[in-house]
């Protein structure tokens, strides 16, 4: 088992540019998120999906698009990016909202200049 | 306004002691809790977690204790080693509203030979 996924690993963006990043597990979860970290901060929830085709909005959504089309994947995208966005985004997964653990991805550097 | 706080940034002891985190919580609606362990360039990956309704959790050498009427939990690990060096996250999850956890800053622990 992979586990969680994310792909790409690094990535440079000019302001304005769009991208999107790909989170994949392999577990049959149910849940799965999207969460970034800044300096000396924790993590703060972006958006989040509690199933195949649903999304809803976290703590930090505005400037992020989610899709979760497939159960394994959860895409997070930024149409527009703003150097406030420069961050590391981790996604995870769990099987239900409580008694089970998220697992995370290994995380995704991301530079907007 | 930080509902999950970790006030200590980090925290040095010496192998074979005991390391005590700590994190402190505002919102009373949080009905689980989980500490995570970071090491650099990773994921968080899971510890323990504790419910509400206990005030205490132990697996192996960790220990996590529950004080709700101080909204505080603490995390214990006994004897410390080497390898525990690493970033240590308090998170929490809510009765209602989002799905994910809110986390604190975190707490660097410096395991000392």
């Amino acid at each position: 088992n992979a586990g969680v996924t994310q792909t790409p690993k690094f990535r440079v963006l000019k302001t304005g540019q769009s991208m999107t990043l790909l989170c994949a597990q392999d577990m049959n979860h149910e849940y799965m998120y999207w969460y970034r970290q800044d300096p000396g901060m924790g993590l703060r929830l972006i958006h989040y999906s509690v199933g195949e085709g649903t999304t809803a909005k976290g703590e930090v959504p505005d400037g992020y698009n989610v899709s979760r089309l497939k159960k394994q994947n959860f895409l997070l995208g930024l149409e527009s990016a703003a150097p406030s966005q420069t961050s590391v985004y981790f996604c995870a997964s769990s099987y239900s909202r409580i008694g089970n653990e998220q697992f995370f991805g290994p995380g995704t550097r991301l530079t907007v200049l | 306004d930080q509902q999950v706080k970790q006030n200590s940034p980090s925290l040095s002891v010496q192998e074979g002691r005991i390391s005590i985190l700590n994190c402190d919580y505002t919102n009373s609606m949080f009905d689980y809790f989980l500490w995570y362990k970071k090491y650099p360039a990773e994921g968080p990956t899971f510890l323990i977690s504790i419910s509400s309704i206990k005030d205490k959790n132990e697996d192996g050498r960790f220990t996590v204790f529950l004080n709700k009427s101080a909204k505080h939990l603490s995390l214990h690990i006994v004897p410390s080693q080497p390898g525990d060096s690493a970033v240590y996250f308090c998170a929490a999850l809510g009765r209602g509203g989002a799905d994910g956890l809110t986390f604190g800053k975190g707490t660097h622990l410096i395991i000392q030979p």
